[in-house]
């Protein structure tokens, strides 16, 4: 079946570090994989998405890396900002049935000054 | 509208009442979610449309769930005597196709809280 395990959280890092949550994944067939992030109040929003292994996806200095010879997708940023405090929710989507999402348990980042 | 629309955003029902949570999808996206979302935990697949059809309701925890989307558009969630264990953020998301590409978006939830 298939299933994503995400790094667990909180994590906290002062701004301009570098940032990495771990992600991996188990699927059958060729799934696409996604970062989705949740700032506080709102909802989720699409951050990044690769749809191919050997794909990158990257969006507002962030990027990951679909490796399928790992099952992973790793969120790397160079130099987080206090702006990116939310939480990040790694997520495939299968290619047979429904196509719906399956999540990570969800990381949340805070950005001190 | 340009996004998912849902409503209402705040909900707190009385344990036993009959709750009706609403989505207003993409227009255009056949492709319809509904998630819950437990407090500290990531989206949970409740159940999925394409057009009007539900085609997986596989993930909807009990009978007093039960989702329509009768006429391809707008979906209603509907929970039937809620439990203090359906307290969550109940989120509705639409894509354009079925295929895995396929981004989805979400809206922004329906917060319900049993008491």
């Amino acid at each position: 079946g298939n299933s994503v395990t995400q790094m667990e959280g909180p994590v906290t890092l002062s701004e301009e570090a570098f940032l990495t949550i771990n992600c991996t994944y188990t699927a059958t067939g060729y799934p696409s994989l996604f970062w989705y992030v949740q700032y506080p109040g709102e909802g989720l929003q699409l951050l990044l998405k690769a749809t191919k292994a050997d794909d990158k996806g990257s969006n507002k200095g962030f990027e990951a890396t679909y490796r399928k010879e790992t099952t992973s997708f790793h969120l790397e940023k160079g130099s987080v900002q206090v702006s990116d405090s939310a939480v990040y929710f790694c997520a495939l989507r299968g290619q047979t049935g429904a196509n719906n999402l399956f999540f990570g348990t969800g990381t949340r980042l805070t950005v001190i000054p | 509208g340009a996004g998912v629309s849902q409503s209402p955003r705040y909900k707190v029902a009385k344990r036993g009442q009959d709750v009706a949570l609403r989505c207003d999808p993409i227009s255009g996206h056949v492709s319809l979610f509904w998630y819950q979302q437990a407090l500290g935990q990531g989206p949970e697949f409740l159940t999925y449309f394409q057009n009007e059809a539900q085609l997986d309701k596989s993930g909807l925890p009990s009978d007093r769930f039960f989702a329509e989307r009768p006429e391809g558009s707008v979906s209603t969630l509907k929970i039937q005597r809620t439990q203090q264990e359906d307290s969550a953020v109940y989120l509705c998301a639409s894509s354009l196709g079925q295929g895995a590409g396929n981004t989805i978006y979400f809206g922004e939830g329906s917060w319900l809280t049993v008491v």
